[in-house]
């Protein structure tokens, strides 16, 4: 019964491999988010997006790619990972109408780069 | 940069006490929003406020909108042991994606037995 679910929950990688993080959603929402929080706790917003479509592309390296095949499930995918990739991020979803400003957030996957 | 600031950083009380977290902000909103992240989790949404609303209340939370100050505040009444946790103040701009939240910088609570 979990509403934001996300995979794996800890991923310990090296330096320049390439590694994907999931996110399926149950609420019926219409619009899924990617989040990165580092270790300050400062959470910013990297993507958005609403029915498979883009909609918000923040400043991110093209390193990294979204991919929606369904409006219950947004992934994404890093490229040639980096130290300073390592932090905890964080999928949310939200409906695209009335209340659309609230957002559920999944647990997070916590990304250590060596 | 755009992140809210938030204070104080870092807050402890006892058990029963009032906790109060302030939150700054810099552009124009259409509303802000109080989140609650436990140690390891992901963030739970408290409650919304409008830009046209000045004050909101929701069971054991009160939380204030000042527009012209650009500011507001998250005050926890009869604070148990499992509200510690970090609180975070995230703004939806006004005018173009409402959904866009911006984030502040949290204020870690510890409400000691």
């Amino acid at each position: 019964d979990t509403a934001v679910s996300q995979t794996p929950k800890y991923l310990v990688t090296q330096m320049g491999n390439d590694k994907s993080i999931k996110c399926e959603q149950n609420l019926g929402h219409d619009t899924m988010y990617w989040y990165k929080q580092d270790s300050k706790k400062f959470l910013k917003i990297m993507f958005s997006y609403n029915n498979k479509e883009l909609i918000i592309n923040e400043t991110v390296p093209n390193r990294f790619s979204p991919k929606s095949p369904d409006k219950a499930h947004l992934n994404l995918h890093i490229n040639s990972l980096e130290l300073g990739d390592s932090a905890v991020y964080f999928c949310a979803s939200s409906f695209d109408r009335g209340g659309k400003e609230t957002q559920y957030f999944g647990p997070g996957t916590r990304l250590l780069v060596l | 940069s755009q992140q809210g600031e938030e204070d104080p950083q870092a807050l402890s009380i006892q058990e029963g006490e009032n906790a109060t977290m302030n939150c700054s902000y810099k552009t124009s909103i259409n509303n802000l929003q109080w989140y609650r992240q436990n140690s390891g989790r992901g963030l739970v949404h408290l409650i919304l406020i409008r830009s046209n609303e000045r004050e909101k209340h929701s069971g054991r939370l009160r939380v204030t909108l000042d527009t012209s100050k650009k500011s507001s505040s998250l005050l926890i009444t009869a604070s148990r042991a499992a509200d510690t946790a970090s609180y975070f103040c995230a703004t939806g701009p006004y005018g173009g994606a409402t959904n866009k939240l911006i984030f502040g910088t949290g204020t870690l609570l510890a409400v000691q037995p």
